[in-house]
Order: structure tokens, then C-alpha cells, then sequence
């Protein structure tokens, strides 16, 4: 089982440059996420899909965007690269499961490590 | 502004000894509460959760504690093994459908078991 995948493992790229980062998952998951960690710190949520064309934001949005297409997909997009988003990048995705909602049930990806110099 | 603190960043055991890793929080509104573990160059797995309105579960093993008007949680483990060797990150949220999977981390603890 692949569960979510994420693409690049590991990216360096130079102020002001752009890049996108890859996620799927084939657990057919309606709910996926875009979390950051930078060193010493916790993870924060960046943006938040609750199903295909459906985005919003979370704490840390800005100097990204995201799209969601399909169900599998949810890429992220970095227009301009900045020093302060060098970080760790985490894609979850969870179903929302009924009657009782709990939030344990996120599966995270690998992660992708970005260096912006 | 960190709503969820892990103030020991790191912590040594000897193989077979108890484990205590600590949380404390800010907001009081926070009614769930979740301990996910993470391996390098993986990404976090769920390890065990606690809703506000218990102060104890236990999953083998694995053993949290909430006490809400400290605004405190820990996470025990016994006994300890050379494989939970990780990084622990407590988180919080709300147990609503709107705050679905929108946690909020502390910065982690590297546990390190030895033998």
C-alpha cells in the first residue's frame, strides 16, 4: 500500500524561485493537508482541502497556493521563494469518519526537504 | 504563538525503564489531545489520543495522562524498547468536524532508549 506519497524527497533552490511540490494518496481520503516544520518547532498547517476543488487556509498560508483537482492530488506551490521557507514539508491525508469524529486518523507522507539560499 | 509546548527536547532511557514525556497548553478549549510518533526520514504515525473528558488511556504499553486544570499531559511508556527510539510530537485540537485534522504540534522530543 502507497498511502501518500510526496515528491521531492529533497529540493535546494535559489531566492525567487519557483516549485511545486507533489502529494498523492490512493486511499481515497477526502480530507488532505500541507503541514511545515522548521527546525525546533512544531509542525503548522499551511492549507487544507475537504474534497476535490475545495481549499482553504490554515495558519501559515502565505507565499503559497493550492490546488485540488482530484481526489488523489493536492499539490503545493511556491511562486517565489524565500529564505524563511526553508522547512520540512508534511501532506496528510484523513477521512472523516461519523458519528464520532476524532482526529487521530491523519497519514502523513515521508516529507519533502526544502533549502531556499 | 506555540499553544502546545514540549519544553524537554530531548530524553534518554535505559532499555526496560519508564519513559515520561511531558506536554503542557495554552488554550483551555482544546478537548483532544494526540501523541504521534516519527522515525527519520518518515513522516509522523498516530500513536495514541485522549479526549478531554477522560484523564487516562492506556494502549499497551503506551499511557497518557490529561490533567485539564494544570493544562498538562504526559505520555508514559513501560517499559521502554530500543524501537520507540524517536521523536514524540504532542498535539491538540478540537473535536469538532470543522477543526478536522487541523492540529496543533508541539516541537517534539527525541527519545533515545538504550541498552
Amino acid at each position: 500500500n502507497a498511502g501518500v506519497t510526496q515528491t521531492p524527497k529533497f529540493r535546494i533552490l535559489k531566492i525567487g524561485q519557483s516549485m511545486t511540490l507533489q502529494c498523492a494518496q490512493d486511499m481515497n481520503h477526502n480530507y488532505m493537508y500541507w503541514y511545515r516544520q522548521d527546525p525546533g518547532m512544531g509542525l503548522k498547517l499551511i492549507y487544507y482541502s475537504v474534497g476535490a476543488g475545495i481549499t482553504d487556509k490554515g495558519e501559515v498560508p502565505n507565499g503559497y497556493n493550492v490546488s485540488r483537482s482530484t481526489t488523489e492530488d493536492f499539490p503545493l506551490r511556491l511562486e517565489l521563494a524565500a529564505p524563511s521557507q526553508t522547512s520540512v514539508y508534511f501532506c496528510a491525508s484523513s477521512i472523516l469518519e461519523f458519528p464520532h469524529p476524532t482526529n487521530e486518523k491523519l497519514f502523513f507522507g515521508s516529507g519533502t526537504q526544502l533549502s531556499v539560499l | 504563538d506555540q499553544q502546545v509546548k514540549q519544553n524537554s527536547p530531548s530524553l534518554s532511557v535505559q532499555e526496560g525503564r519508564i519513559s515520561i514525556l511531558n506536554c503542557d497548553y495554552t488554550n483551555s478549549m482544546f478537548d483532544y489531545f494526540l501523541w504521534y510518533k516519527k522515525y527519520p526520514a518518515e513522516g509522523p504515525t498516530f500513536l495514541i489520543s485522549i479526549s478531554s473528558i477522560k484523564d487516562k488511556n492506556e494502549d499497551g504499553r503506551f499511557t497518557v495522562f490529561l490533567n485539564k486544570s494544570a493544562k498538562h499531559l504526559s505520555l508514559h511508556i513501560v517499559p521502554s524498547q530500543p524501537g520507540d527510539s524517536a521523536v514524540y510530537f504532542c498535539a491538540a485540537s478540537f473535536m469538532t468536524t470543522d477543526s478536522w485534522g487541523k492540529l496543533q504540534f508541539g516541537a517534539g522530543t527525541q527519545v533515545v532508549v538504550t541498552p
